[in-house]
């Protein structure tokens, strides 16, 4: 059974960082390319990252690109995200999804990021 | 960059009842659409994947269909475990997603 377990969220002040992990299980995962997807209280889902097999190819939405790095470690199918410059409206459940190669199939439940003073 | 909408944004329907979820892009898109189900509190859960193919488990009443720049969801006999907010997404050739706002079933 696939299963991805998100950690890591945490209240943190704006300006900060903070690196979520997301552990895979069930599967095969230096095998399989991963997402990052938030969803803001009350919002809808908002895609952020994409790291492909052996993070050979890694996507950004323009709202994180440059301040989110995307990681994995094949070793210990671990995903990560570094977060760094936290703003209040990154504040948001983030989940890690397993990509099929058309869509997301497998998510975790998600852990949840509050940025605030 | 393609920006999908979803029409209606809030939808009324009894138990038993067909309903239809309409998303559009803004330019014709591949035939890479998906569909999820979310529940309040829970993760998404994949329903349709390549405009028409239903996820593994997935109970048959729900249908995918489209092309160009138009797709939609169809949930045939409303069970009371399908109120919930569904998302379409594209994944373009780049291997970026993009999200529909989200359409919310509601019991009427």
């Amino acid at each position: 059974e696939v299963q991805l377990v998100e950690s890591g969220g945490d209240l943190v002040q704006p300006g900060g960082s903070l690196r979520l992990s997301c552990a895979a299980s069930g599967f095969t995962f230096s095998s399989y390319s991963m997402n990052w997807v938030r969803q803001a209280p009350g919002k809808g889902l908002e895609w952020l990252s994409y790291i492909g097999r052996g993070a050979a190819t890694i996507y950004y939405a323009d709202s994180v690109r440059g301040r989110f790095t995307a990681s994995r470690d094949d070793a210990r199918n671990l995903l990560f995200l570094h977060m760094n410059s936290l703003r209040a409206d990154d504040t948001a459940v983030y989940y890690c999804a397993k990509d099929s190669g058309s869509a997301a199939d497998h998510w975790g439940q998600g852990t949840l990021v509050t940025v605030s003073s | 960059d393609t920006r999908l909408t979803q029409s209606p944004s809030t939808l009324s329907a009894a138990v038993g009842d067909r309903v239809t979820i309409t998303c559009r892009a803004s330019q014709i898109i591949s035939n890479w659409v998906a569909w999820y189900q979310q529940k309040p509190g829970k993760a998404p859960k994949l329903l349709i994947y390549q405009v028409s193919n239903l996820a593994s488990g997935v109970p048959s009443r729900f249908s995918g269909s489209g092309s160009g720049t138009e797709f939609t969801l169809a949930i045939s006999d409303l069970q009371p475990d399908d109120f919930a907010t569904y998302y379409c997404q594209q994944y373009n050739s780049f291997s970026l997603f993009t999200f529909g706002p989200g359409t919310t079933v509601h019991l009427k």
